[in-house]
């Protein structure tokens, strides 16, 4: 049974920098991309962007300029670093696994964590 | 970006009832869809994709159409443990996008 674990810091300041990491446990983690979404409190879900095992990344471009994605195979973790903040950053953010039979689905997801940013 | 218009918003429905939720993408995007539940406080949680192809334990009550723009989730028997938000996602071209949800209510 494939089960993602996420963690990092829930309480940011303006202009700081988000960081969240994402664990995979079971199943392969080749073969597959790793991907992160967030959700507004209270609204739908916007996707943030996703990365291969290899490293090949795809990006959200409305994040694009703030946005990084970075794999650690050697732990089967990856990684969501997001710069300046603002409060419209406030979300519960998620990892997901993206399907490797079925490109962009999402058959797995982390618990999901509330990020705000305040000042 | 593709716009993935779902609707309605919300229904009002009772156990047994059935319910069909609609989603529309702005441009086509063949079957390359997938349809999410999320219960209040967790992660959503995969019910179908390739449109009409059910994921690994999902009850047969559920179901999908569609193609190229327009699609439908159908709940053939409501129950009590499928109140809920059901999102559409289109998987044809990035970035990914979500519709806005529709929320499942006890009537």
């Amino acid at each position: 049974q494939v089960q993602l674990q996420q963690w990092g810091a829930g309480l940011l300041k303006p202009s700081e920098t988000l960081s969240l990491t994402c664990a995979v446990y079971g199943g392969s983690f080749s073969g597959n991309y790793w991907t992160w979404i967030r959700q507004p409190p209270g609204k739908g879900l916007d996707w943030i962007g996703e990365i291969s095992h290899s490293g090949s990344t795809n990006y959200n471009p409305s994040l694009k300029s703030r946005l990084t994605i970075s794999v650690d195979t050697s732990k089967n973790h990856f990684s969501l670093n997001l710069t300046s903040v603002t409060a419209a950053d406030t979300a519960v953010y998620y990892c997901a696994r993206g399907s490797g039979t079925y490109t962009g689905v999402l058959d797995y997801w982390g618990q999901g964590m509330l990020v705000t940013v305040s000042s | 970006d593709i716009q993935m218009t779902q609707s309605p918003s919300s229904v009002s429905a009772s156990v047994g009832d059935r319910v069909t939720i609609t989603c529309r993408a702005s441009q086509g995007i063949s079957s390359w869809l997938a349809w999410y539940q999320q219960k209040p406080g967790k992660a959503p949680n995969l019910l179908l994709y390739a449109a009409s192809s059910l994921h690994s334990g999902v009850p047969s009550r559920f179901s999908g159409s569609g193609s190229g723009t327009e699609f439908t989730l159908t709940i053939s028997s409501l129950q009590p443990e499928d109140f809920a938000t059901y999102f559409c996602q289109q998987a044809n071209s990035f970035p990914l996008t979500f519709g806005g949800g529709t929320k499942v209510e006890i009537k």
